[in-house]
């Protein structure tokens, strides 16, 4: 079975703070996603990487960045954290198609839920 | 711009009763089709896909779902709801960028 981990279930920051999320995948994917989910809002794609070093903007990028050292893990950086950003986080990760394509099934990791203060 | 359409908020059925949660998509292309689930305080799981082929796909504790081109709908269903159903379901179109659906939070009651 696919897992995929985050570093922690709940987080508390305050406004201003810089803030790291983590996410660990362990079957070698090459396709991994940050996501925040919104009552009503569904999930958006906040950023996506194919490779390592790679990374592609998703739908709501601003106030966020990542990074991808390693093949099995991404992390997510709020650079400066602000109240709109509490949230869920969730990350996911999928096999990679041809060209980087989007049409794998996700594996999701259990979520982080960020409050900021 | 793409979007996917989860037209209920909620769906309440009782137990045994068939399930059906919404789904339709505006999306170009021939977008891959997707269905997950969500339980309180976990991450999404998946349950079906559709990707060409027949227009039934079934899937994961006995969920299955239809796809209709010409409708642009793929809707999730079941023929005999379990109080352990309920949860919260999302539709995802993947063509050249990933869209979600709102949501469908669903109850079965006993």
């Amino acid at each position: 079975d696919v897992k995929v981990t985050q570093s922690s279930r709940y987080l508390v920051k305050r406004t201003g703070e810089k803030v790291f999320l983590e996410c660990v995948q362990d079957m070698d994917h090459e396709n991994m996603f940050w996501y925040r989910q919104d009552p009503g809002l569904g999930l958006r794609l906040i950023y996506f990487s194919y490779d390592v070093k790679m990374k592609e903007k998703g739908d709501i990028p601003e106030g966020y960045s990542v990074s991808r050292e390693k093949k099995e893990r991404f992390s997510l950086i709020l650079e400066s954290a602000s109240t709109n950003q509490t949230s869920m986080y969730l990350c996911a990760s999928s096999l990679r198609g041809l060209a980087g394509d989007l049409h794998d099934t996700q594996y999701f990791g259990p979520g982080t839920r960020l409050t900021v203060l | 711009a793409q979007s996917v359409a989860q037209p209920e908020d909620q769906v309440n059925v009782a137990e045994g009763n068939p399930l059906t949660v919404k789904c339709t998509y505006s999306v170009s292309g021939n977008p891959y089709l997707f269905w997950y689930v969500q339980y309180p305080n976990r991450g999404l799981q998946f349950l079906l896909k559709y990707i060409t082929g027949d227009n039934l796909v079934k899937g994961s504790y006995g969920f299955e779902a239809e796809f209709n081109k010409s409708q642009t709908s793929f809707h999730l269903k079941k023929p005999s709801a379990l109080v352990s159903d309920s949860a919260l379901y999302f539709c995802l179109a993947a063509g050249n960028k990933l869209t979600f659906g709102g949501g469908t939070r669903v109850l079965v009651k006993p």
